[in-house]
């Protein structure tokens, strides 16, 4: 059975930091792979998708940016961070565009 | 004005009770409809995933789609404690699926 993993669950990090959280499937190739931020009350606003190694699409241009080394890894990271990007991140992945998203459990990221 | 819309609450039930959750969307684009639960510090977990107008059953829950109205319901039966969590409906069309704010759901002992 595929698994989705994210690390880590939790992070506080300083305004203008670096940030890179991880996103790994397991049980799956080549899946869809999506990045979420879930504020408070606000549902879930989708940062990046993609469909293949090297391939991301943007879906809100912003302070962060997404990379897929591997086929089954998927990379959010920023240069410097702001307050803005406190929230909770979730990975999830399907096997095409048009079957349901599978989430990971998330990180819960604090800037201070 | 939201895609798909859906009552944040909370709604807060006694046990054994059943649960009506509702949304609706604008875009008579969207095909296919899902309903998540997620509990907290945890991501959402897929519960039912369906495509025409109609009904569909799965154990207690039971998801409800009309797509002249543009209504998506899911129903919970003799509901438990356990099923305390922020249900989030949503909504697919080509290229993006789109999330309700999701409503928060406690059922009380």
């Amino acid at each position: 059975s595929q698994t989705i993993h994210q690390w880590p669950a939790t992070l506080v990090q300083p305004v203008g930091s670096p940030l890179s959280l991880e996103c790994t499937v397991e049980g799956t190739s080549n899946p869809n792979l999506y990045w979420y931020r879930q504020a408070a009350g606000r549902g879930l606003q989708l940062l990046f998708y993609s469909v293949g190694i090297g391939q991301i699409s943007s879906e809100v241009p912003q302070n962060l940016s997404a990379s897929r080394p591997q086929d089954r890894q998927f990379i959010l990271s920023s240069k410097k961070l702001l307050l803005s990007d406190s929230g909770f991140y979730l990975c999830a992945w399907s096997k095409t565009g048009n079957q349901p998203q599978h989430f990971g459990d998330g990180t819960r990221l604090s800037i201070l | 004005q939201k895609e798909v819309e859906q009552d944040p609450g909370p709604l807060s039930v006694p046990e054994g009770a059943i649960v009506s959750l509702n949304c609706t969307y604008s875009n008579s684009a969207f095909q296919y409809f899902m309903w998540y639960r997620q509990y907290s510090r945890k991501g959402p977990e897929l519960l039912m995933y369906t495509y025409s107008s109609g009904n569909k059953e799965d154990g207690r829950f039971t998801a409800q789609v009309d797509k002249s109205s543009k209504y998506i319901s899911l129903f919970i039966r003799d509901s438990q404690p356990s099923d305390s969590a922020t249900y989030l409906c949503a909504a697919r069309r080509p290229q993006k699926l789109v999330f309700g704010q999701g409503t928060r759901l406690t059922i009380n002992p």
